[in-house]
Formats: structure tokens, sequence, C-alpha cells
């Protein structure tokens, strides 16, 4: 069982918006760490997708949003495409577990 | 442009120790956090440690009594070590960079192309 909450899988048609929630506890967002978000392809490596709730890395379109409220963080996705079929991971730190990285379940986004 | 490469054996036996390197090139590796994470097939992310340029670690507390993270940097590289392999150590372990920001780590913003490792 993941330190993170996930919902296992997602779906949209193309051109609408779905959201990817991720909830945590006291120990890791609520204690004011960051939630970072990972989008990863069939067969490919992670990539980062949002981080520091709300941030995206220079090359990933503004289509993908993020933030965070509490102990719970969301990922949106808006005009979805074909190419955002994958799954995708949020990301922060624990202070129960030493600072120790933890993961989501990961959620599956199929695109319909 | 950053790129990490990991290396090691595709295949380890039970009870066996499971050496992994990750060398970053590119750019140095001084000034930053670096990880390992790993994906049992099928499965999800388990981030297993990081360990800062200057040799701060910190680990997963369910991998912590068999792990160890390492980091040479006259090599540009960084380490892992696992011990006592069972086949739920079987995965592909990516190597990745992280974000130091105000003096703690962050995001994983530059990813291996990961390594898989089948324990059998």
């Amino acid at each position: 069982q993941s330190v993170l909450t996930q919902p296992p899988s997602v779906s949209g048609a193309p051109g609408q918006r779905v959201t990817i929630s991720c909830t945590g506890s006291s120990s890791n967002l609520g204690a004011g760490y960051d939630v970072h978000w990972y989008q990863q392809l069939p067969g490919t490596a992670p990539k980062l997708l949002i981080y520091a709730n709300t941030n995206r890395p220079s090359g990933v379109p503004d289509r993908f949003s993020g933030s965070k409220s509490g102990t719970s963080a969301s990922l949106a996705i808006t005009g979805l495409q074909a190419e955002d079929e994958a799954d995708y991971y949020c990301q922060s730190y624990d202070s129960s577990l030493s600072g120790s990285g933890v993961f989501g379940g990961g959620t599956k986004l199929t695109v319909l | 442009q950053v790129q990490l490469q990991e290396s090691g054996p595709g295949l380890a036996k039970p009870l066996e120790t499971l050496s992994l390197t990750c060398t970053v090139s590119g750019g140095s590796i001084n000034n930053y956090y670096w990880s390992w994470i790993r994906q049992p097939p099928g499965k999800g992310l388990e981030w297993i440690a990081y360990i800062y340029y200057s040799g701060s670690t910190s680990y997963n507390p369910s991998l912590k009594s068999r792990v160890t993270i390492s980091v040479d940097t006259s090599k540009n590289q960084f380490s892992l070590k696992l011990n006592s392999v069972t086949a739920a150590d079987t995965a592909v372990y990516y190597c990745a960079r992280v974000e130091r920001y105000n003096w703690k780590p962050r995001a994983m913003d530059v990813w291996g192309q990961g390594t898989t490792v089948t324990v059998s």
C-alpha cells in the first residue's frame, strides 16, 4: 500500500479534461512537503511533468497543471490527446519515514 | 544536456548482492542529490534511496537494512548495492538526478533509461 493514494485509473475522451488526485497525510503533503508529478509512457522511463505542486518544466505543455491543498494534490490535463495515455505518479517526501521519498501507486490514464 | 546511464548485471542469483552504477554525463555530480528508484514488472514506482554529492544519504525504511548507496565524484558516478536479493527484487532499476532547493531534495528532473534486473 502506497503512502500517497491515487486512483488506479481514469479515462476521458479526446478534448476533455481529466483530473488525477493524490492523497497524503500530515507527515508528507500536510507537513508542507511539495508534490511532484511524473508521466510514464509505455515502455519508457518516467518524465518529470510538474514540480513543486504547480510548476511545469520547460517543454511541458500548459495543458498540464497541478495544485495542492492541505494533504491532497491534483494533476489536471485539459484538451486530452491520445498521446497523453500513460501512467501518472505523484511523489513527495515523508517526515515519518526520516525524510525518505514516497510515490503514489500510479494512475493509468486511458484516452477513449 | 545531462544524461544518466545505469549499468550492472541483468541477472542475479538469490541471496547474492546486486551492484548497479549510474554514470552522469554532460554535467557535474556536484551540488545535486542522486536517487535510485525501481519498478517491479507491471507495478508502480518504488523509491529506494538518495545521496547528496557530499555523501549524506536517505533510505527507504523497508529496504534500509539491505541497501547501500554511495557516490564517487571523481568518476561522476553513484552506485547502489542491494544485499540478499530475492525474486521480489526483480525490477527495472532507474537512477535519477534530484533537484536541490533550499538545500533539500525536491523533484527528480533527469532519469536514466533504466536497467532490468532479474533475480533467479
